[in-house]
């Protein structure tokens, strides 16, 4: 039974391009969150969606980011004309309907923006 | 907006001794999570408490719910290296709200 799935694990990009990181959840879930983390910071959050619908979008900075979750396929966080400051490791996790809403995390994305 | 404090944010111990890790809010929360992350990895689920006053243990870590649910408390006996890590503590509040982290305690064991 696979866990949550990331890739790329690493991503290297030049300011100004755009960076795509994917997000398989563990089967039988169909609640994705991404998160975003710092150096020495906790998980910040960033989108909720289920397949097709994004349910909360509070933690997204309003432009350059955006985040899908489509009937097939995984789940895209995307980040346009990326700049220094998105340098992060961007975390994905996914749930099944629950009530304690226990997140499994995969293993993150490093994103490293030169 | 709800904020989980966690302390210390750094322990140093030597291996055998015991130590507790404290998450605290004003808020409260319908359910906390415990976490331990290892440095290049994601964050894997050691607990979940939901009723105030639970009490869960898992081998050496004891984890204890505050009686208001606002509060929550990780002990681990007998530290070991392999519990070296970063503890992050993660509540949800009501209805499908996010979960909310703390910034963790980094923990490290000697040998």
């Amino acid at each position: 039974n696979a866990g949550v799935m990331q890739n790329p694990r690493h991503l290297v990009r030049r300011r100004g391009q755009e960076a795509r990181l994917r997000c398989s959840p563990m089967k039988g879930h169909s609640h994705v969150y991404w998160y975003r983390q710092l150096p020495e910071e906790g998980l910040k959050f960033m989108v909720y969606l289920q397949k097709e619908n994004i349910i909360d979008e509070s933690g997204m900075p309003k432009e350059r980011f955006s985040a899908e979750f489509p009937k097939e396929g995984p789940s895209i966080l995307r980040i346009q004309q990326v700049v220094r400051g998105d340098s992060a490791a961007y975390f994905c996790a996914s749930s099944p309907i629950s009530v304690n809403n226990e997140q499994f995390f995969g293993p993150g994305t490093r994103l490293t923006v030169l | 907006t709800q904020l989980l404090e966690q302390s210390p944010q750094f322990l140093s111990i030597q291996e055998g001794e015991n130590l507790t890790v404290y998450c605290n809010s004003s808020s409260v929360f319908s359910s906390l999570q415990w976490y331990r992350q290892e440095p290049g990895e994601g964050p894997v689920l050691l607990v979940t408490v939901v009723t105030g006053g639970e009490v869960k243990k898992l081998k050496r870590l004891t984890f204890q719910f505050g009686d208001a649910r606002k509060d929550s408390s990780l002990h681990i006996t007998a530290a070991q290296p392999g519990d070296t890590g970063l503890y992050l503590c993660a509540g949800r509040g009501s209805g499908n709200t996010p979960l909310v982290f703390g910034k963790g305690t980094r923990l490290s064991v000697i040998a």
